[in-house]
């Protein structure tokens, strides 16, 4: 069945370095969307992808889409405590709405 | 508050009960998913509807599992004889879906326990 996997499963930085998950899928997707949870808290949507090559910012965080339309990465610039929290993928494939996740890549950042 | 709300947030039961969760979703989306959630893993698909339909269920759901939407709006899911493999927090999230979009909200979440 379909897969996505995410990596690292953790990573921990000092306030203001960088920090990237990457995320891949399987199989083809038709989008991917990406997710945040604070410890103890529920998803929140961050983002979705849709086109290959896609490549979307938000303020510090900067989203990718591959060609392939099969991996995806997010990136921080200069991290801040704030961004603590689990950082998921979830791939859907063409007509379904099921949604898979990724394990979650946990961030921690030492101020 | 108008986001995705479920009833309980925590339940504590013996094994072999049966327990039923409840998710209200935000009011115009047409789809409603459940996703089970256990420590330092992402969400697990179980199943959603689109409207009062219930379009796609994971292989994973044992026919202990079942959920329905009878009028499109709100959503229960019912575990009958509990397992403490079943120990997991129960997600619910809803969306409106268009031919450019699907953001799910996710609820809060039930924490089961079965001991």
């Amino acid at each position: 069945g379909q897969q996505v996997m995410q990596i690292p499963q953790y990573q921990h930085v000092q306030e203001g370095e960088d920090f990237t998950t990457y995320c891949n899928s399987s199989t083809t997707l038709s989008n991917i969307q990406w997710y945040k949870q604070r410890p103890g808290g529920h998803p929140v949507f961050l983002i979705q992808l849709v086109k290959s090559g896609e490549v979307k910012k938000q303020k510090r965080l900067t989203f990718q889409f591959g060609e392939a339309k099969k991996n995806s990465s997010l990136h921080i610039t200069a991290t801040q405590t704030t961004d603590v929290g689990t950082y998921f993928c979830a791939g859907r494939r063409s007509n379904t709405g099921k949604l898979i996740f990724g394990q979650g890549t946990t961030l921690q950042v030492k101020p | 508050d108008t986001g995705v709300s479920q009833d309980p947030r925590h339940k504590i039961t013996k094994r072999g009960q049966n327990v039923t969760f409840r998710c209200d979703p935000i009011s115009e989306h047409n789809r409603l998913y459940w996703y089970r959630q256990t420590l330092g893993q992402g969400p697990e698909f179980l199943t959603y509807f689109q409207n009062e339909a219930q379009l796609e269920k994971s292989r994973l759901l044992s026919d202990r599992f079942s959920a329905e939407r009878p009028k499109g709006s709100f959503s229960t899911l019912e575990i009958q004889r509990t397992e403490q493999g079943d120990s997991a927090m129960y997600l619910c999230a809803s969306s409106l879906t268009s031919a450019s979009t699907d953001t799910q909200y996710f609820g809060p979440g039930t924490r089961l326990t079965v001991l």
